[in-house]
């Protein structure tokens, strides 16, 4: 069974540029969140999307986008990067109306210079 | 939104110890409440939940304890083992498909 994979690992961009971030679910997933880790911290809510749509939002700025697509797989786009982008990002999946779990993927290490 | 606090922040103990950790958070809505594993350079990995209509949960040397009155839960590992090592996140949502709202994590680091 194949869990939440991510790519890629690592990456890094500079300030002003645009990235984009991918995830495929578990296994019999339909629903993918991102969350964003500073290092020393939780991870942080950047938003959820489950039938092809953005169902919620953190407290994250336009900036960052995303998009699912028909086989439950995302992508995670920052435009205009940022210093303070540079974090871990992670993908969990989980499905919906049945689950209350969210189970993470190893994360995209993205450094900003 | 959603406030949830973690302590200690660090946390030494020696093999065989039990190991505490607690949270406390602020939205009364929330009714589910995970606690994550994450070792260096992986994701985090679910180790043991609770819903709001538990008060407690074990799973083998690991339990999480639950007070919605005074909205505080709490991690508790017994017999501790130097593979425990680890950051610890505890959080908490509204329910199944919610956002997750995280501590800020406690490092864990279990001497033989």
């Amino acid at each position: 069974d194949a869990g939440v994979t991510q790519s890629p690992t690592h990456l890094i961009k500079t300030r002003g540029q645009q990235v984009t971030l991918r995830c495929s679910p578990k296994s019999g997933h339909d629903t993918v969140s991102w969350y964003q880790q500073a290092l020393g911290q939780g991870p942080q809510f950047i938003f959820q999307y489950y039938e092809e749509e953005e169902r919620q939002r953190g407290n994250f700025p336009d900036r960052f986008s995303g998009h699912q697509f028909p086989n439950y797989s995302s992508e995670l786009n920052v435009n205009a990067l940022l210093l303070g982008d540079s974090a871990l990002y992670l993908c969990a999946s989980s499905l919906v109306g049945q689950d209350y779990e969210q189970y993470f993927g190893p994360g995209t290490r993205l450094t900003v210079t | 939104g959603e406030n949830v606090e973690q302590h200690p922040s660090t946390l030494s103990v020696q093999e065989g110890d039990s190991a505490v950790i607690k949270c406390t958070y602020s939205d009364s809505a929330s009714n589910y409440f995970p606690w994550y594993k994450q070792e260096l350079g992986k994701g985090p990995q679910l180790i043991i939940d609770i819903r709001s209509n538990v008060g407690e949960k074990k799973d083998q040397r690991i339990a999480v304890t639950l007070n919605k009155t005074a909205k505080h839960f709490s991690l508790h590992i017994t017999e501790t083992q130097p593979e425990d090592s680890a950051v610890y996140f505890c959080a908490a949502s509204k329910g199944p498909g919610y956002a997750l709202n995280f501590g800020k994590g406690t490092s864990l680091l279990v001497t033989p």
